[in-house]
């Protein structure tokens, strides 16, 4: 059975860096297919997709956050990580990584979040 | 960005009601849209992918339809375990966006 936790500082001074790691138990990730994403929630609020590797390698980020995070893959650990540059307040939140699974179809292939991480929250503060 | 919009945010419910909630794309999304149920402290669940694929597992009083912009989730026969937060996903570009999230709580 596939598992993801997450891990890394619960609490992170402004203006440094966050680094976080999923560790995959359960499956390879680099089984084609799949790719694997951060998606982030701060508290109280929805959901906010962060940035994703999939199993080749390629990395897709979101816009608003694509100059200060770095996403990467350690294939000999079978882990994820996550970097965030110069944190602020506004970082803080329960990070999710989260496997995507993808059905080829005509068209761009369909996907999914099919298994998520328990995730972990993350403050940055002073 | 493709936008996704969800109404209502919130909606109170008994025990045994039919529950529909909607979810809009700011452009056309085909089939790629995907609803997840997230409890409190607890990451969210996949219910249904690909507009109407329910997930294995997802109790069948769970169904979704739609395509292009508009999307509904419908829970016929509100069970206790489902008062939880809603939310729906486009999964037709990057970057992949949810909406804000449907509340249901008891009535």
């Amino acid at each position: 059975q596939l598992q993801l936790q997450e891990s890394g500082p619960g609490l992170v001074k402004p203006s440094e860096p966050l680094s976080l790691t999923c560790i995959v138990s359960g499956g390879s990730i680099t089984t084609s297919s799949h790719s694997w994403d951060w998606i982030r929630q701060p508290p109280g609020k929805g959901l906010e997709w962060v940035a994703s590797i999939s199993y080749s390698g390629d990395t897709y980020k979101n816009p608003s956050l694509q100059s200060r995070v770095t996403i990467s893959a350690d294939t000999s650990k079978n882990h994820l990580s996550l970097r965030l540059s110069s944190v602020t307040a506004a970082d803080t939140a329960t990070y999710y990584c989260a496997r995507l699974k993808q059905q080829m179809v005509f068209g761009p292939p369909l996907n999914w979040f099919d298994t998520w991480g328990q995730g972990i929250q993350v403050t940055v503060s002073s | 960005d493709i936008q996704m919009t969800q109404s209502p945010s919130s909606l109170s419910a008994s025990v045994g009601d039919r529950v529909t909630i909607t979810c809009r794309a700011s452009q056309g999304i085909n089939i790629y849209l995907n609803w997840y149920q997230q409890n409190p402290g607890k990451a969210p669940k996949l219910l249904i992918n690909s507009a109407s694929t329910l997930q294995g597992g997802v109790p069948s009083r769970f169904s979704g339809r739609g395509s292009g912009t508009d999307f509904t989730l419908t829970i016929s026969g509100l069970q206790p375990e489902d008062f939880a937060i809603y939310y729906c996903q486009q999964s037709y570009s990057t970057p992949r966006t949810f909406g804000q999230g449907t509340k249901v709580d008891m009535k």
